[in-house]
């Protein structure tokens, strides 16, 4: 039980920014937006996160609709080393992480 | 940043032995601690919620008997796979609730190979 939807893959040229959309219209008034990225066999990254404004930090910027019914994080300029899976998850700060199936990007020279 | 450290980061056991994998928390207090579980080309399973000093909570379907876990101090959190069989064979990840900003630090994983 997810409760998020995402692409199962993308494809993105080197340099350009990638734009990773999520659904997530079942998101409830407390629930924070949360990205998260995994790389091949290690642990899952923390990206950023949001409640209803958008975010940026030195890995991305998370625009959150108005209606908090979906979602998009930017990566502005890709580089091969983002090439992982980005998870999409809503949560309460109160409760655990349950990952969905997530979107495998691919960036390609 | 908060760091989250688990060791081994691999272990090839026989079929039939048991496992411990810790999970630490470096550099602040996790009161929870989450344990999951990975198979191949598939997403992050969540398998049991770890609470400091009391007994952790099991998702549906994952037996509390042979997914051992403990949480005995604010820092540490085990997890010990009892009588393991091939079909345990996985990635196990833990990850811990920062304290200020609320995002969740994930451990490096843990692959399990149970010959």
């Amino acid at each position: 039980d997810a409760k998020t939807t995402q692409p199962p893959s993308m494809d993105c040229a080197e340099g350009r920014a990638a734009n990773l959309p999520c659904n997530h219209s079942t998101i409830s008034g407390n629930e924070y937006v949360y990205w998260y990225r995994q790389i091949h066999s290690q642990g899952p990254q923390y990206i950023i996160h949001g409640l209803k404004n958008n975010e940026t930090n030195e890995m991305a910027s998370l625009i959150i609709t108005e209606d908090r019914k979906s979602s998009t994080l930017i990566l502005p300029h890709a580089t091969l080393r983002d090439t992982a899976v980005y998870y999409c998850i809503v949560r309460n700060n109160n409760n655990d992480m349950r990952f969905g199936a997530g979107t495998r990007l691919t960036v390609k020279p | 940043g908060a760091v989250v450290s688990q060791h081994p980061s691999w272990v090839i056991c026989k079929s039939g032995t048991s496992v411990k994998i810790e999970c630490r928390s470096l550099d602040f207090q996790a009161t929870t601690m989450f344990w999951y579980r990975q198979f191949p080309k598939q997403s992050l399973m969540l398998m049991a919620t770890s609470n400091e000093g009391s007994k952790a909570t099991y998702e549906q379907g994952v037996e509390k008997d042979k997914f051992l876990i403990n949480h005995a101090s604010l820092t540490l959190s085990t997890l010990t796979v009892t009588s393991a069989h091939p079909e345990d064979s996985s990635f196990y990840i833990c990850s811990a609730t920062g304290t200020v900003t609320g995002e969740l630090f994930f451990g490096e994983g843990s692959r399990l190979t149970v010959l």
